[in-house]
């Protein structure tokens, strides 16, 4: 199976931060690579998809990259209501896995 | 509007059994597919199985393999896991998530419904 290794675990940071997530496969994942938030009570959502891809209806303000076995998902300017959990994905092999999550908090 | 609802979660006895269904609608779920997710109290989300839209390729986590069975009826609109031999390790909010296909993100979710695995 793939590992996906996800950090920080936890994140502090304050209104108009800039956040870096960061995620690493233990094998090639060709973009397969998916990021989502979820907050507390809530179910999953979406953000990025394939990389790199907006899902629609969320703020430009994120943004994901990478490639190969490493993906990093970016929140420019940090609102109030993105103090969230954010879990990557690969959906690149039979067998999906998901990052063990990083917790962003207000600083 | 795609609306995913899981039902069937509660409380069960180690060994036991439990069936949980999720309707979908909004949606031409017939060529979707779809998976389960599922959440341990104050843990990460584990993949935890995928239906193909037609039944046809089915997989599972290591850690469910021969315990649960996911199955689909198109003509329902429902996705079910059957799930037996329930172990304490299994408690966890349970999601169904619609699988978008391309690029096989989950890109709609239903409120997830506990399961509770407890003597």
């Amino acid at each position: 199976d793939i590992q996906m290794t996800q950090s920080p675990s936890s994140l502090s940071a304050s209104i108009g931060d800039r956040v870096t997530i960061s995620c690493r496969a233990s094998q090639s994942i060709n973009n397969y690579l998916n990021w989502y938030q979820q907050k507390p009570g809530g179910a999953p959502k979406v953000l990025i998809y394939g990389a790199s891809n907006l899902q629609s209806g969320v703020p430009s303000r994120f943004s994901g990259s990478g490639s190969g076995t490493d993906y990093t998902l970016t929140i420019s300017s940090l609102q109030p209501e993105d103090f969230a959990t954010y879990y990557c994905h690969q959906s690149y092999s039979t067998f999906d896995t998901f990052g063990q999550g990083t917790k962003l908090e207000i600083k | 509007e795609v609306q995913l609802v899981e039902s069937g979660g509660g409380l069960v006895k180690p060994g036991g059994s439990l069936r949980l269904s999720c309707a979908a609608s909004g949606f031409s779920f017939n060529t979707y597919n779809m998976n389960w997710v599922r959440q341990a109290p104050g843990k990460g989300l584990e993949w935890v199985s995928f239906i193909s839209s037609g039944s046809t390729y089915i997989h599972y986590a290591d850690s469910v393999k021969g315990r649960f069975t996911i199955s689909r009826d198109n003509a329902k609109n429902a996705v079910y896991l059957q799930m037996s031999s329930l172990r304490v390790e299994d408690t966890a909010v349970y999601y169904c998530a619609r699988d978008e296909g391309g690029w096989r993100d989950f890109d709609h979710w239903g409120q997830g419904t506990l399961v509770t695995v407890s003597s």
